[in-house]
């Protein structure tokens, strides 16, 4: 268990449909990040945060947004979904730059 | 452009023989390198990672990693293979330590 929890586990929806994942980090840790694992693209890199602040972007789409709450626990919007959007989402927190604790993910199926 | 490449889709190895599953990167600058492992249905874990220092990194379960800046490269090495050790390894690069860059994944198959 690596103390970054994720909610929901499973989430099933349509396209068009807006959905919000949950991320809360290992306690203490300042730093959340978002990736995105699919089938096709492997695992990409979609944003990070640090403190509530956004620090880096990498490929995430504009349909996409996320922010992190002053308890540090973060939120990734998607919305407009489409079906190449169905994958596996899953945050980190880290506690120090070189080192990434990851959460169990969303699975996100868009139908 | 900062890239990390894993040649092999899956690596085949039987129990007791040692086990190496590549990674090539293409940063600028000095890259910090990351291996993780995933099992089915699991986040990421971490194994090990090069910074600085001596280019031979140990990890965990007995894992271990070379750095060799000339050929760009950080594979994953582990004399003795285990059927526990089964799952999907992940090379990671990054820069700054803001935005990390994954490889595609190596499916590990340890047959007893």
């Amino acid at each position: 268990d690596s103390g970054v929890t994720q909610t929901p586990k499973h989430l099933i929806t349509a396209t068009g449909q807006r959905v919000t994942l949950r991320c809360s980090p290992r306690s203490g840790d300042l730093s959340v990040y978002w990736y995105q694992q699919s089938l096709d693209q492997g695992l990409q890199f979609l944003i990070q945060y640090y403190n509530g602040e956004e620090r880096a972007k990498g490929n995430i789409l504009e349909r996409f947004s996320a922010q992190q709450f002053p308890d540090l626990h973060s939120e990734l919007n998607l919305s407009s979904l489409e079906l190449g959007d169905s994958a596996l989402y899953f945050c980190a927190s880290s506690p120090r730059p070189n080192e990434q604790f990851f959460g169990p993910g969303t699975r996100l199926t868009v139908l | 452009a900062q890239s990390v490449a894993q040649p092999e889709d899956q690596v085949n190895v039987a129990e007791g023989n040692p086990l190496t599953v590549k990674c090539t990167y293409s940063v600028s600058g000095n890259p910090y390198l990351f291996w993780y492992v995933q099992y089915p249905n699991r986040g990421l874990q971490f194994l090990l990672k090069y910074i600085t220092g001596d280019n031979l990194v140990k990890g965990s379960y007995g894992f271990e990693a070379e750095f060799n800046k000339s050929q760009t490269s950080f594979h994953l090495k582990k004399p003795s293979a285990l059927v526990s050790d089964s799952a999907l390894y992940f090379c990671a690069v990054s820069y700054n330590f803001n935005k990390f860059y994954f490889g595609s994944g190596t499916k590990l198959n340890v047959k007893p």
